[in-house]
């Protein structure tokens, strides 16, 4: 098992691009969530999907939408980049039974210049 | 609103002893409560999870404690090694699927 993975790992965009980050998990898993991760900020919530057909926003959802294609595939979409959307992104997933144990992908490191 | 802290300060601890973590929240009635353990460059990793109506959980060298009346949580780790080092961050759930994470704090033991 792969657990969940994310692509790209890294990217640079310009002011005003947009781009779209993957995710995937095959661990069969319900509920999917995308945070964003600063310094001396933590791990924010931008969107979640507790189960495939559902999203809600999070607490920092302003310039992102988000997509759950699939059980196992939740896309998150950057419309235009601002520079404060500089981050590092992580995907979690958890199966609904477990008391929201959260499994992370590797993490995409975004730079808008 | 709600607000849960963590040291902000790395934490520097002589291999061999106990390192003991803090996470403070406020505003906030948890049905339970996790750990995570985070290295450089990487995703968090889950450690552990106590329930509101436990007071301590045990996992091999780890130790969690939770405290509904001072709203906190203390994470133990004894024997610590340099392999510990890490920062280490704890989250808060309760609402439906969703958890809320602190800042974390940085372990970092010196052999």
């Amino acid at each position: 098992n792969a657990g969940v993975t994310q692509t790209p790992k890294f990217q640079v965009l310009k002011t005003g691009q947009s781009m779209t980050l993957q995710c995937a998990q095959d661990m069969n898993h319900n509920s999917m969530y995308w945070y964003r991760q600063d310094p001396g900020m933590g791990l924010r919530l931008i969107y979640y999907s507790a189960s495939e057909g559902t999203t809600d926003k999070g607490e920092v959802p302003n310039g992102y939408n988000v997509s759950r294609l699939n059980k196992r595939e939740f896309s998150l979409r950057l419309e235009s980049a601002a520079p404060s959307q500089t981050s590092v992104y992580f995907c979690a997933s958890t199966d609904r039974s477990s008391y929201n144990e959260q499994f992370f992908g590797p993490g995409t490191r975004l730079t808008v210049l | 609103s709600q607000k849960i802290e963590q040291n902000s300060e790395a934490l520097n601890i002589q291999e061999g002893k106990t390192a003991t973590l803090t996470c403070n929240y406020t505003n906030y009635s948890p049905a339970y409560l996790q750990w995570y353990r985070q290295d450089p460059g990487r995703g968090p990793v889950f450690l552990l999870l106590i329930r509101e109506n436990e007071k301590e959980k045990r996992k091999e060298r780890l130790k969690v404690t939770f405290d509904t009346t001072l709203k906190q949580s203390l994470f133990h780790i004894t024997a610590s090694q340099p392999a510990d080092s890490a920062t280490y961050l704890c989250a808060l759930g309760g609402g439906y699927q969703k958890v809320t994470f602190g800042t974390g704090t940085k372990l970092q033991v010196i052999p």
